[in-house]
């Protein structure tokens, strides 16, 4: 099946610091790519849509000048959280649907970044 | 009403035993919905979609009722390797995509020798 490739897995940082999450396709062009937000015991949170070549849609809530999303090719998608603090510790984690994909009734996420702010 | 329900658990079954859980969404529209499978710390992975009719996968048994708004999943012959937290997802929108997916909570699952 497809993959998704997402780095770091891990990343502690200092409050008031960037910290960069990239996530890749490896073997399929992906025009849209999701980026979600777990916390602890919480579900999955869709925080954008990424659509290659131009901006991002975000969820209501979400502050698109602290989580700045990149989609500058159809295999890479960047999330860089801003002048990180401790509330922004949480789970990380992107997915993508192939270029052609409709109905596939399947997301390929990828493998997640814990990051932890301290 | 949240979205999409789920009890929490734990769930501490018997290897072996049969087990079973639901999931209420409260999106009357909402027109697809999977089951996943996500272990401790990792990313979700689909186990398997869920249709009207009710779908079987080897062990695994999804149905949906429309009418009250609820899905379920059925395991039968529970292996220890069944441990994992199920997310419930609906989608407003019909087939895969991520555009209008809600994830439950998740309900936490433990096979127990």
């Amino acid at each position: 099946g497809a993959v998704v490739s997402q780095h770091p897995s891990r990343v502690i940082c200092k409050s008031g610091t960037s910290v960069k999450i990239e996530c890749r396709s490896l073997d399929f062009q992906a025009t849209t790519m999701f980026w979600y937000r777990q916390f602890p015991k919480q579900s999955l949170m869709l925080m954008a849509t990424s659509n290659e070549g131009s901006k991002a849609t975000y969820e209501q809530g979400v502050e698109k000048d602290k989580f700045l999303i990149n989609h500058a090719s159809l295999t890479l998608s960047t999330l860089t959280v801003t002048s990180a603090h401790p509330e922004d510790s949480s789970f990380y984690i992107c997915s993508a649907r192939t270029r052609d994909a409709s109905n596939t009734g399947e997301l390929f996420f990828g493998e997640g970044s814990r990051l932890t702010v301290l | 009403r949240k979205e999409v329900e789920q009890d929490p658990g734990p769930f501490n079954v018997p290897e072996g035993a049969t087990v079973a859980f639901n999931c209420t969404y409260s999106n009357s529209a909402s027109q697809s919905f999977f089951w996943y499978r996500q272990d401790c710390r990792k990313e979700p992975k689909l186990l398997m979609s869920v249709y009207s009719s009710g779908n079987e996968d080897g062990r695994f048994t999804a149905q949906l009722n429309r009418a009250s708004q609820y899905i379920s999943l059925l395991i039968r012959d529970s292996k220890l390797s069944d441990s994992a937290t199920y997310l419930c997802v609906v989608n407003r929108y019909s087939g895969g995509g991520a555009d209008g997916l809600t994830f439950g909570k998740g309900t936490h699952l433990i096979i127990q020798p």
